[in-house]
């Protein structure tokens, strides 16, 4: 079984439509991040959290928010999505601490499309 | 200046070929450096980590990090078909977060 999980893994929705990405993990890591990638772009942050109660901004927050809704859950909305939210998104996790326990354990991805 | 710059690429290589990947970095106090390996369509996934100036060796992989000059290189010995891929570099700045590269894509021909 996979050690995070993403839901759904292709979305196709219109403008001004609110959606949510899921991501729920087993590997017990504290940490959860949401980056999206677009060709060129690499991963860019958009939201992060070091624990349940810990919500944190990443570089690209504007138009998207999240809930830690247990250790183990991470949800990005789209409050009102625009063509240009149009990318490849992935939640990761990572334990607390330094050195190799800062590896982040990538999702499969979920493929958004904005119509 | 970005934070982690990565030649974009394509690297194209024969197979059988060393494949030399590299990262320079913009903050002095980073401390830890991961490379990914990222299929196309796929999540990116943990080739290397090194924290030590000098090199680390992983099977046909090796990292080098020279703080000094602030770059991190990986070497792919004997290089495969299979190895095509994005790479891309992750650098610790010191908030706890990494910063990615954009990666290199790396093509080994037959």
């Amino acid at each position: 079984d996979a050690d995070v999980t993403q839901t759904p893994r292709n979305r196709i929705t219109k403008t001004g439509k609110r959606i949510m990405l899921e991501c729920s993990q087993t590997k017990g890591h504290d940490r959860m991040y949401w980056y999206r990638q677009d060709p060129g772009l690499g991963l860019r942050l958009i939201y992060y959290s070091f624990d349940v109660k810990d919500i944190n901004k990443g570089e690209i927050s504007d138009g998207y928010s999240v809930s830690r809704q247990a250790q183990a859950k991470f949800s990005l909305s789209l409050e009102s999505a625009i063509p240009n939210q149009t990318a490849l998104y992935f939640c990761a996790t990572s334990e607390t601490g330094t050195g190799l326990k800062e590896t982040q354990y990538f999702g499969p991805g979920t493929r958004l499309l904005v119509l | 200046q970005k934070e982690v710059e990565q030649n974009s690429g394509p690297l194209s290589v024969p197979e059988g070929a060393i494949a030399s990947l590299n990262c320079t970095y913009s903050d002095r106090g980073s401390q830890s450096f991961f490379w990914y390996r990222q299929y196309s369509g796929k999540s990116p996934e943990l080739i290397m980590f090194i924290y030590s100036n000098g090199d680390k060796e992983d099977g046909r992989f090796t990292a080098q990090l020279n703080k000094a000059s602030q770059y991190v290189s990986l070497l792919i010995r004997d290089s495969q078909p299979s190895d095509s891929a994005t790479y891309l570099c992750a650098v610790n700045t010191g908030f706890q977060k990494l910063v990615f590269g954009t990666g290199t894509r790396l093509l080994v021909s037959p």
